[in-house]
C-alpha cells in the first residue's frame, strides 16, 4: 500500500508568519507531486505542482521536493487568515498505478490575526 | 473555462437504498476520476476513466458500486445498496490526460449521508 504521510496538525500561526507543511511518501517511483487546499465543506483546489528536485515558487507559496529523502514540503510566506484551510499533499503513484493520486490525510492550518 | 460540474450537492438516503451521482468534466479533459472522501481523510480513488474506458477500478467495491462514462464525456457513479459506511463526500475530478504529470481539477462534490 503506497502511503503519503503529512505532519499532524492542527498548525496555528500568526498573520504574517511562515507556515511550513511537510509530507513524506513511500513510493520511490513517484514522479509528480501536488499540494491542494481544501476549505471546510469545499472541494480540493490545486495550488502547487512540482516534478523536479529543488524549490518551486509561486507568489507566497514555495514547494520543495527531495526525491532521495522522499519528502515534499509547502511553505506559505506572509500567511493570511484566508490561508486557513486543510492542505492536502498528493503524490502520483509510480509503476502499475501510474495516474493514480495518493493523498495524505491533510494538515489543518489556522492563521490568526 | 467552466469547472467540473457535479450534482446533486447533497443527498440523504436510508441504508439499503440506491443513489446516483452525476459528473461533467472540464471540456476537453479525457480523463475522469471518482474519489471518496471520508471525514478527516484525504480523497481515495474509486475509479479512473480514460475517454469511455476504465483505466483503474481496483479500489471500487464492485459488489455495490458501479460507474459508467458511455460517451466519454459525463459520468455517473451509483451505489446499490448503500451501507452506513458509504457516508462521505464523492468527488469527481478531471485532467487533460492520463499521464502522471497532469494535475487533476475537482468538482464541488456530493455529500452523501446514510441514515
Amino acid at each position: 500500500q503506497k502511503e503519503v504521510e503529512q505532519n499532524s496538525g492542527p498548525l496555528s500561526v500568526p498573520e504574517g508568519a511562515i507556515a511550513s507543511l511537510n509530507c513524506t511518501y513511500s513510493d520511490r517511483g513517484s514522479q509528480s507531486f501536488f499540494w491542494y487546499r481544501q476549505y471546510s465543506g469545499k472541494s480540493p483546489e490545486l495550488i502547487m505542482s512540482i516534478y523536479s528536485n529543488g524549490d518551486k515558487e509561486d507568489g507566497r507559496f514555495t514547494a520543495q521536493l527531495n526525491k532521495a529523502s522522499q519528502y515534499v514540503s509547502l511553505l506559505i510566506r506572509d500567511s493570511q487568515p484566508s490561508d486557513s484551510a486543510t492542505y492536502l499533499c498528493a503524490v502520483n503513484g509510480g509503476g502499475s498505478t501510474l495516474g493514480r493520486l495518493y493523498f495524505g490525510r491533510g494538515t489543518q492550518l489556522t492563521v490568526w490575526p | 473555462e467552466a469547472g467540473v460540474a457535479q450534482s446533486p450537492r447533497y443527498k440523504i438516503i436510508e441504508k439499503r437504498q440506491s443513489v446516483a451521482f452525476w459528473c461533467n468534466p472540464i471540456s476537453g479533459h479525457a480523463t475522469l476520476y471518482w474519489y471518496q472522501q471520508i471525514l478527516g481523510q484525504g480523497p481515495k480513488l474509486l475509479i479512473q476513466f480514460q475517454n469511455n474506458g476504465v483505466v483503474d477500478d481496483s479500489q471500487l467495491p464492485k459488489d455495490r458500486f458501479s460507474a459508467e462514462r458511455l460517451k466519454g464525456v459525463d459520468s455517473t457513479l451509483k451505489i446499490q445498496p448503500a451501507k452506513l459506511e458509504d457516508s462521505a463526500v464523492y468527488l469527481c475530478a478531471s485532467s487533460a490526460g492520463g499521464q502522471n504529470n497532469q494535475p487533476q481539477h475537482f468538482g464541488d462534490g456530493t455529500r452523501l449521508s446514510i441514515l
